[in-house]
């Protein structure tokens, strides 16, 4: 069955890079896309960005500065780094398969 | 970007009732294949997101036929009948058609 992952930090310094990982199985990274979303605590849900089934990249255009995601698709993950964090970043960060299938989140604090 | 706007913010519905929430967006959601990529979730108390429908009116899988969506071009509802315990929780609409990826801000649904 399809199933998505995330892994990384739980506390971040500000000015420094989130690194999270999004491992998944049940599906091919080659025929389907990833997305990341993200969620503060007690509010709606920002697309982030997304990695097609071909390997490009699309980025919500307020983040695309501080972003990167990518894949690695021998190990079926998914990779996001965002750099030079702020106390506005922390959220839950979910990824999801074509925004159909949801990982569990992964919340993410900016604090020092 | 294309703005979801979602009415009303919260709903409180008896067991076994019926309820209607609206999702209505900036522009035209069709794309130009044809397709209308209107989308409705529930996310429920520390939960993550779970696809109720997809394309204005596809249940996605194991979706019960309790939940219907209708509409075209900027306006969308989500009706949900025979309301149960398991279906309180936030309810977001998201666009696919035109990137980035929008979401409504939500609608809780809660108990009368």
């Amino acid at each position: 069955q399809v199933q998505l992952k995330e892994s990384g930090p739980g506390l971040v310094q500000p000015s420094q890079t989130l690194s999270l990982t999004c491992t998944v199985s049940g599906f091919s990274l080659t025929s389907n896309s990833v997305h990341w979303v993200r969620q503060p605590p007690g509010k709606g849900l920002e697309w982030v960005g997304a990695i097609w089934s071909g390997g490009s990249t699309d980025y919500n255009s307020a983040l695309k500065s501080r972003l990167s995601i990518s894949r690695d698709t021998s190990k079926s993950q998914v990779f996001l780094k965002m750099n030079s964090l702020q106390t506005e970043d922390t959220a839950i960060y979910f990824c999801t398969r074509s925004i159909d299938y949801w990982g569990q989140g992964v919340m993410v604090t900016v604090s020092s | 970007d294309v703005v979801m706007t979602q009415t009303p913010v919260s709903l409180s519905v008896s067991l076994g009732g019926q309820v209607s929430i609206s999702c209505r967006s900036s522009q035209s959601l069709v794309h130009n294949n044809g397709n209308t990529y209107l989308s409705w979730y529930l996310q429920k108390p520390g939960q993550s997101p779970q696809l109720l429908i997809y394309k204005v009116s596809n249940r996605f899988s194991g979706i019960s036929d309790r939940f219907s969506g209708s509409g075209s071009g900027t306006d969308f509802t989500l009706k949900i009948s025979r309301v149960e315990p398991d279906d309180l929780g936030v309810y977001y609409c998201g666009q696919g058609t035109q990137y980035p990826y929008t979401f409504g801000a939500g609608t809780k649904l809660e108990l009368k």
